[in-house]
């Protein structure tokens, strides 16, 4: 198995620009998550899903969409790209919705720099 | 006040040193993940526990209960151990809370 993959690993964006971070998974996962990761804070929910169709905001949920249309897929869009969205981004998957109780799969994040 | 601490923030330690990192937490939780972010980034999940101790190798986990806290222990550490090592808990909800991170450097 892949586990979790994200594309791509590193990314360069103007303001205003919009983008779309892929992530997916082979492990047939009901969960998965993206967070962002900042210096100085632990890793922060953005959204997440506990199937396909099925989607919820997170901690930090402005400025970006998710969809599930798949089981495999859970992408992340950024709409507009601003400055306070640099960060290193991470997604996640575990087998059941009920994350607490389940091992945390983690691709192995995308670097994003929007100037 | 943040939900998870982690203390210390830094550690540095000798080669073959007995490391301690400590997680505090102010919710109440269904289970504490110990995780380690090497450099290069990725993340990876070492520990799920509910109760009690847990051990893989050179690395132990344990929780109290009730007194929200739980550590991580590694024995006879060495560089390769060198990582940041993130607590993260869960509640009732389907979201996990995460600690700040404890970064460790182990010197030969």
């Amino acid at each position: 198995n892949a586990g979790v993959t994200q594309t791509p690993k590193f990314q360069v964006l103007k303001t205003g620009q919009s983008m779309t971070l892929q992530c997916a998974q082979d492990m047939n996962h009901e969960y998965m998550s993206w967070y962002r990761q900042d210096p100085g804070m632990g890793l922060r929910l953005i959204h997440y899903s506990v199937g396909a169709g099925i989607t919820d905001q997170g901690e930090v949920p402005n400025g970006y969409n998710v969809s599930r249309s798949t089981t495999e897929d859970f992408p992340l869009r950024l709409l507009s790209a601003a400055p306070s969205q640099t960060s290193v981004y991470f997604c996640a998957s575990s087998y059941d919705p009920k994350v607490p109780q389940e091992t945390q799969y983690f691709g192995p994040g995308t670097r994003l720099l929007v100037l | 006040k943040n939900e998870v601490e982690q203390s210390p923030q830094n550690l540095t330690a000798q080669e073959g040193e007995f490391i301690t990192i400590n997680c505090s937490y102010s919710v109440g939780i269904s289970a504490l993940h110990w995780l380690q972010q090497h450099p290069g980034g990725g993340i990876v999940s070492l520990f799920m526990l509910s109760s009690g101790k847990k051990k893989h190798g050179r690395l132990i986990a344990t929780i109290n209960i009730q007194e929200k806290h739980s550590s991580l222990h590694i024995t006879a550490s060495h560089p390769r151990d060198s990582a940041v090592y993130i607590c993260a808990v869960g509640g009732a909800t389907n979201k996990l809370i995460f600690g700040t991170g404890t970064l460790l450097a182990v010197q030969p």
